[in-house]
């Protein structure tokens, strides 16, 4: 979307770290998602992280949120092949019922 | 148990045709929306229903018609088929719609030709 980037592509050798970028525009943003989709799958939330909130862990998942330059990260440790999937970040406003703007998708392909 | 389940999930029609794509949610959901994925993989919301009252209705042709007979079921009914709807169609639900996680079904894979 116009307002959420991402990049579009990460390759990453397995047991590395994954790290994946975002930038959105709107301050409004109240809570920032993780979205996981692999091929002919729907979408899997993987975790969320509220904008009064910097850090949020979840087993093998780091998310990083920088409010005052609208920057959030997913880390992903010990990448494995079954993390090759495309990884989307969305922003959504508590005053917009649920309207979610995604970015465009990172693909991210591990590689032995 | 499929949690948002959604039917056909390929669909092939000619251009001109109407079609419905159907959705059920069976989490107890009270908001279930429509994105449409293009092929670049870009996502939009599209429609937006909560307990079966329309919510978000962006910037949609309107020979989209959403309709959601109850609050587990939102279907969505396309009319005079173009090329450019040619897209992965994902319904999702949240527990309410403002702050809730969205979950998402498998998608309907639409090719018109």
């Amino acid at each position: 979307g116009e307002d959420v980037e991402q990049s579009l592509f990460l390759s990453v050798r397995e047991g590395d770290s994954s790290v994946i970028n975002c930038t959105y525009t709107d301050s409004s943003s109240t809570y920032l998602y993780w979205y996981k989709q692999e091929p002919g799958a729907g979408l899997q939330l993987l975790t969320y992280i509220f904008s009064n909130m910097d850090m949020k862990q979840d087993q093998r998942l780091t998310v990083l949120l920088n409010k005052k330059d609208k920057h959030l990260s997913l880390r992903i440790a010990d990448t494995q092949t079954g993390d090759s999937a495309i990884y989307f970040c969305a922003e959504g406003q508590t005053d917009s019922w649920g309207k979610l703007q995604f970015g465009a998708g990172t693909q991210v392909v591990v590689t032995p | 148990d499929t949690a948002v389940s959604q039917t056909p999930k390929y669909l092939v029609t000619q251009m001109g045709n109407d079609k419905s794509i159907k959705c059920e949610q069976n989490l107890g959901h009270d908001t279930m929306y429509w994105y449409k994925q293009d092929s670049k993989k870009f996502l939009k919301i599209m429609f937006s229903y909560n307990n079966k009252e329309l919510i978000i209705n962006e910037t949609v042709p309107n020979r989209f018609s959403p309709k959601s007979p109850d609050k587990a079921h939102l279907n969505l009914h396309i009319n005079s088929l173009e090329l450019g709807d040619s897209a992965v169609y994902f319904c999702a639900s949240s527990r309410e719609g403002r702050w809730e996680t969205q979950y998402f079904g498998p998608g309907t894979r639409l090719l018109v030709l």
